[in-house]
């Protein structure tokens, strides 16, 4: 089966510096590789996703990149702001194919410093 | 629409007594999931289900048993709890087609905190 692999597990930075969360999956055949947030107490959500026939998506100030040879794909957050500490997961599956679910990483706890 | 509605929030039991994790949903969804998170661990799945009748093993299925009569519910039964069982559950739910992969985004319901004494 699919193995995530979630770096850094803490990741502290000063309010307007940039993050980057990097994760590693084991699965070539994985073509779908989602980002959740989730704040403090709340449900899981899906901040951005990328697909394997595409390198690199942006929305705003977040952005995704995808390293199929490498097996790697990163999340970037710019300018970063007090509302984005929360635990970020990344995940990776192969989707539309007979097997479902995705396989997380263990998630990342930002913390945006003032 | 309500979304992903789990029920309860919060439950406490003791040692080898038997509870249901109750997950309902109203977005017609076809592919519901059950979820575990623990400190440290990330999400991890336990059952899944791609339609009413059809259910699957995920990663951590042991002690655990799901049923899908319906396409809104997907209940989530603990047979004789254990503290190993202590975490927070998310059930999620999604669209799937089986022609193309589209719409693979994940709606969480708001969890349930278990506790098992």
């Amino acid at each position: 089966g699919e193995n995530v692999e979630q770096h850094p597990s803490t990741l502290s930075v000063q309010e307007g510096d940039s993050a980057v969360i990097k994760c590693t999956y084991s699965d070539s055949a994985s073509n779908y590789f989602p980002w959740y947030k989730q704040e403090l107490g709340k449900r899981p959500q899906l901040i951005i996703d990328i697909r394997s026939n595409v390198g690199e998506k942006k929305d705003q100030r977040i952005a995704v990149t995808l390293n199929k040879t490498a097996k790697h794909f990163s999340l970037h957050i710019t300018e970063t702001q007090p509302e984005d500490s929360a635990v970020y997961f990344c995940a990776a599956t192969y989707s539309g194919g007979g097997a479902d679910g995705l396989t997380f990483g263990k998630g990342t706890h930002l913390i945006i410093q003032p | 629409n309500a979304g992903v509605t789990q029920t309860p929030k919060f439950q406490v039991l003791k040692t080898g007594q038997s509870m249901t994790l109750q997950c309902a949903q109203d977005m017609n969804h076809e592919y519901m999931s059950w979820y575990r998170q623990d400190p440290g661990m990330g999400l991890r799945l336990i059952h899944y289900s791609v339609g009413a009748g059809i259910t699957d093993q995920g990663e951590v299925p042991n002690g655990y048993n799901v049923s899908r009569s319906t396409t809104e519910d997907f209940p989530l039964r603990l047979l004789s709890a254990a503290p190993s069982q202590t975490s927070v559950y998310f059930c999620a739910s999604r669209i799937r087609s089986y022609r193309t992969a589209t719409n693979e985004k994940l709606f969480f319901g708001s969890g349930t905190q278990l506790s098992v004494l």
